[in-house]
């Protein structure tokens, strides 16, 4: 099955830098990759996605990029501010299934004032 | 549009007994998800359906079971916990297709002891 690894566990970041999140996956089939950000005791929720027909997706402060080739994918997070505290999470599509999503084990990230 | 509800928000068991997690959304979408959320783990996919009618397993099945009830309804039961079934369960739904979205529910905290 499709196995999706996220780095850092845990990232730590004053107001305003940058901030970025890897992911790697396993199953070239694999042709849409979402992010999802959960606030402490809420439900996870999609800030940005991108499918494997596109390298690079904006959307005000937050990018995504995909190297398929490489397959991996990442979350660019300009200009941080302290409500982008979360946890966040990649996710695959489980082989030529766009639906089933397989995630990776989560990013805490804190931004610091 | 409430989205996807999920009762009950709170759960605590004893081993060995029994409990159904019940899933509702009014987005008119074909395909229902239950996850558990575990520190560390990330989100894992217990069952899926992808249309009314229809179920299947996902990553870490074993100990539960589900139930289409329609198309709007999707529940989840546990026949005799365990206390490794200790965890956050989130219900979710997506259109069937290319790349939707999943729409989460707030989740039920559960402990068994």
């Amino acid at each position: 099955g499709e196995n999706v690894e996220q780095h850092p566990s845990t990232l730590s970041v004053q107001e305003g830098d940058s901030a970025v999140i890897k992911c790697t996956y396993s199953d070239s089939a694999s042709n849409y990759f979402p992010w999802y950000k959960q606030e402490l005791g809420k439900r996870p929720q999609l800030i940005i996605d991108i499918r494997s027909n596109v390298g690079e997706k904006k959307d005000q402060r937050i990018a995504v990029t995909l190297n398929k080739t490489a397959k991996h994918f990442s979350l660019h997070i300009t200009e941080t501010q302290p409500e982008d505290s979360a946890v966040y999470f990649c996710a695959a599509s489980m082989g030529s299934s766009n639906y089933k999503l397989t995630f990776g084990k989560g990013t805490l990230l804190t931004v610091n004032p | 549009n409430a989205g996807v509800t999920q009762t009950p928000k709170f759960q605590v068991l004893k081993t060995g007994q029994s409990m159904t997690l019940q899933c509702a959304q009014d987005m008119n979408h074909n395909s229902m998800y239950w996850y558990r959320q575990d520190p560390g783990m990330g989100l894992r996919l217990i069952y899926y359906s992808a249309s009314e009618g229809t179920t299947d397993k996902g990553e870490v099945p074993n100990g539960y079971n589900v139930s289409r009830l329609n198309k709007r309804e999707f529940s989840l039961r546990l026949e005799s916990a365990a206390p490794s079934q200790t965890s956050v369960y989130f219900c979710a739904s997506s259109q069937t297709g290319q790349g939707y979205e999943q729409y989460f529910g707030p989740g039920t905290r559960l402990t068994v002891t």
